[in-house]
């Protein structure tokens, strides 16, 4: 079993509509949770930073984190034409070597 | 200019070549990364480093090497190219602790085509 798990998509939604990406995870040090766009021929860029439980909203994202049932969430309101792109969830630890771990990434698409 | 610049950014070669990808940064962090990333496979790490004495493998190290010449600098070399290396190659940097190392900023990546 992967550490992160992520549902590669494609997710194709019309403009407008409210985006929910998700991401599962088994190890329970984790506690920074990321959210990273990657257009294409790109590298990721960071879009959200959790840190432990709750949610964070900048915009029209709203990244959520329940740490009890291991799952993270990225929600993309009004969804536009330029959100298409890869969304990337990433976790990390406060250990030593404070490892990041990266989802496999969720193709989104908004179609006009 | 970019915070993380990659060169090349495209580069095609033939097995058994030798290549070099370079990374430089202007962050300032101290941990530098090199990843790359396949389809269906997501990001793979294959060397880390902390600082210009601290070198580490990833998950995916067979085959590569890194140098680290200066905090700002980072290379990957693949000594012996072969066609399963063709992939798309992200260096990566961000700060050495607390919060921070979290946090990752990247390249725009080196596309990689071995022949």
């Amino acid at each position: 079993q992967k550490e992160v798990e992520q549902d590669p998509g494609p997710l194709s939604v019309p403009e407008g509509a409210i985006v929910s990406l998700n991401c599962t995870y088994s190890n329970s040090a984790f506690q920074y949770f990321m959210w990273y766009r990657q257009y294409s021929r790109k590298g990721p860029e960071l879009l959200m930073y959790t840190y432990s439980s709750g949610n964070k909203e900048d915009g029209r994202f709203t990244a959520q984190v329940d740490k009890s049932s291991k799952y993270i969430s990225l929600f993309i309101r009004d969804s536009q034409p330029s959100d298409s792109a890869t969304y990337l969830c990433a976790m990390g630890d406060s250990g030593g070597y404070q490892k990041v771990t990266f989802g496999i990434g969720t193709k989104l698409q908004v179609i006009p | 200019d970019a915070d993380v610049t990659q060169t090349p950014r495209n580069r095609i070669t033939k097995t058994g070549k030798r290549i070099m990808l370079e990374c430089s940064q202007t962050k300032g962090h101290d941990r530098m990364y090199w990843y790359r990333q396949d389809p269906g496979l997501g990001l793979r790490l294959i060397y880390y480093s902390f600082d210009v004495k601290d070198i580490n493998k990833g998950e995916i190290s067979d085959g590569y090497s890194v140098s680290r010449q200066a905090q700002a600098k980072f290379s990957l070399s693949l000594e012996s190219a072969i066609p399963n290396q063709t992939a798309l190659y992200f260096c990566a940097t961000s700060d050495l602790r607390g919060p921070g190392a979290n946090v990752l900023t990247f390249g725009a990546g080196s596309r990689l085509t071995v022949l």
